[in-house]
């Protein structure tokens, strides 16, 4: 089946103690992106990758950190969480880095909180 | 600056009544335009896209949309509306600006009364 496996889903954590977010995409794609969600904001872009060990910053990318050393996978480092990076986290992924395909796939989403 | 507004935070309507739901962009060139849905605890699925042609598309649970240059927008409709409908909306966009990335709307949530 073709998915966008994230984990974990469900984190709570404290400030400052380093985290990462996992992102497994099976469909072969080139792109792959992260994108936080937060009421009244919609999705912003953290971070995006055109392809392996190509990287770039999104709208939001202070205090992140992403790599992508497979195809496959793209994860998103938190070094140092803050309260302000409580938020709802996707990881999505598309055929063509161009994005004119136009679709996204997205995983289910992983719910951090900071205390 | 380039923005995509989704006015409506949030519509209530009845089952089996129409809906519409507004998205305006500020870009200079046409963009590549999408609705997704998101249903709760779910990632976003792509509903429809509109990239160049006919400003009339069609997407998938009978959705459309239309894209009006002259306004600016690209909304979303649906003829009469299902409970299972209910949902979070978000109009997104890819604009001409270079960078690789969906700008999404801050969404509208759609809820559906008996």
């Amino acid at each position: 089946e073709a998915q966008v496996t994230q984990n974990p889903r469900y984190l709570i954590t404290v400030t400052g103690k380093k985290l990462t977010v996992t992102c497994s995409q099976n469909m072969n794609h080139e792109y792959m992106s992260w994108y936080r969600q937060d009421p009244g904001l919609g999705l912003r872009q953290i971070y995006y990758s055109m392809n392996v060990e190509v990287t770039d910053k999104g709208d939001v990318p202070e205090g992140y950190k992403v790599s992508r050393k497979e195809k496959r996978n793209f994860p998103l480092i938190l070094e140092s969480p803050s309260p302000n990076q409580t938020s709802l986290y996707f990881c999505a992924s598309s055929l063509l880095f161009t994005l004119d395909t136009g679709e996204l796939f997205f995983g289910e989403g992983s719910r951090l909180t900071v205390l | 600056a380039q923005s995509v507004t989704q006015p409506d935070i949030h519509i209530t309507v009845s089952e089996g009544a129409s809906l519409e739901l507004r998205c305006n962009y500020s870009y200079g060139a046409t963009p590549y335009l999408f609705w997704y849905v998101q249903s709760p605890g779910q990632g976003l699925q792509l509903l429809l896209k509109y990239f160049s042609g006919d400003t009339l598309v069609q997407g998938i649970k009978g959705f459309e949309a239309e894209f009006k240059r002259s306004q600016s927008s690209f909304n979303l409709r649906k003829p009469s509306v299902h409970w299972s409908d209910a949902a979070e909306y978000f109009c997104a966009v890819v604009p001409d600006t270079g960078r690789r990335a969906l700008t999404f709307g801050s969404g509208t949530r759609l809820q559906v009364q008996p």
